[in-house]
């Protein structure tokens, strides 16, 4: 099994970018896909990101995904940060034999 | 507007059983595959159990194979789980959602299962 690791929290001040990183242990992260979900305090999640770097529709512009074999992560910038973009964050992949595993999540504090 | 709205959730004393249920609208709901993932208290998200959009292919997370079972009726665009055999460490709130690719597409609003003595 592979694990999907993001780091614990991370901040930033309002209009500032935040990049929240999200590393595959073993696997290729090109293999498939890296979807990202965003979850405010009390409530589910939501997608965010999905196929990568696809956004739902509704979903503003400032949040991206991308991802980089070289370093075998994915990544989720959100920028012109605004104070309701506070919340956990997840990435989550697949592989042939574990359909869904999730990072452990990160925590976004704005400042 | 995609809904799914889970119940059957509530307390259960360790050995116990309770099935979860999730109604769907606003989707074609036989056109997806589903999924059960679980949240504990504080923790994070937890893939349970999926399945296909005729219910004939299942698959579990191995921390509930043998206990668990997902199923559905596409006639009344529902989605079950029943648990068995429930452990302290199944507390958890339970979200039901619809896939899409290898990802999840809507999640609906979760139902809390605390097994206690």
């Amino acid at each position: 099994n592979f694990m999907l690791t993001q780091p614990h929290s991370v901040s930033g001040s309002p209009g500032k970018t935040v990049t929240i990183s999200c590393t595959r242990s073993s696997g290729r992260i090109a293999s498939n896909y890296v979807q990202w979900y965003q979850q405010r305090p009390g409530s589910s999640p939501t997608t965010i990101i999905f196929n990568d770097g696809q956004r739902p529709s509704g979903v503003p512009d400032r949040f991206s995904g991308s991802v980089d074999s070289s370093s075998n992560s994915a990544s989720l910038t959100i920028s012109g940060l605004e104070t309701e973009d506070e919340a956990d964050y997840y990435c989550q992949s697949s592989d042939i034999d574990n359909p869904m595993v999730f990072g452990g999540g990160t925590k976004l504090t704005v400042l | 507007e995609v809904q799914l709205v889970e119940s059957g959730g509530g307390f259960v004393q360790p050995g116990g059983s309770l099935r979860l249920s999730c109604a769907g609208s606003g989707f074609i709901f036989d056109n997806y595959w589903m999924v059960w993932v679980r949240q504990a208290p504080g923790k994070g998200l937890v893939w349970v159990a999926r399945i296909n959009m005729n219910g004939k292919i299942t698959q579990y997370a191995d921390s509930v194979k043998g206990r668990f079972t997902i199923s559905r009726d596409n006639a009344k665009n529902t989605l079950y789980l029943q648990m068995n055999t429930l452990r302290a460490e199944d507390t958890a709130v339970y979200f039901c959602a619809t896939e899409y690719v290898q990802g999840v597409d809507h999640w609906g609003q979760g139902s809390l299962v605390t097994v206690s003595s």
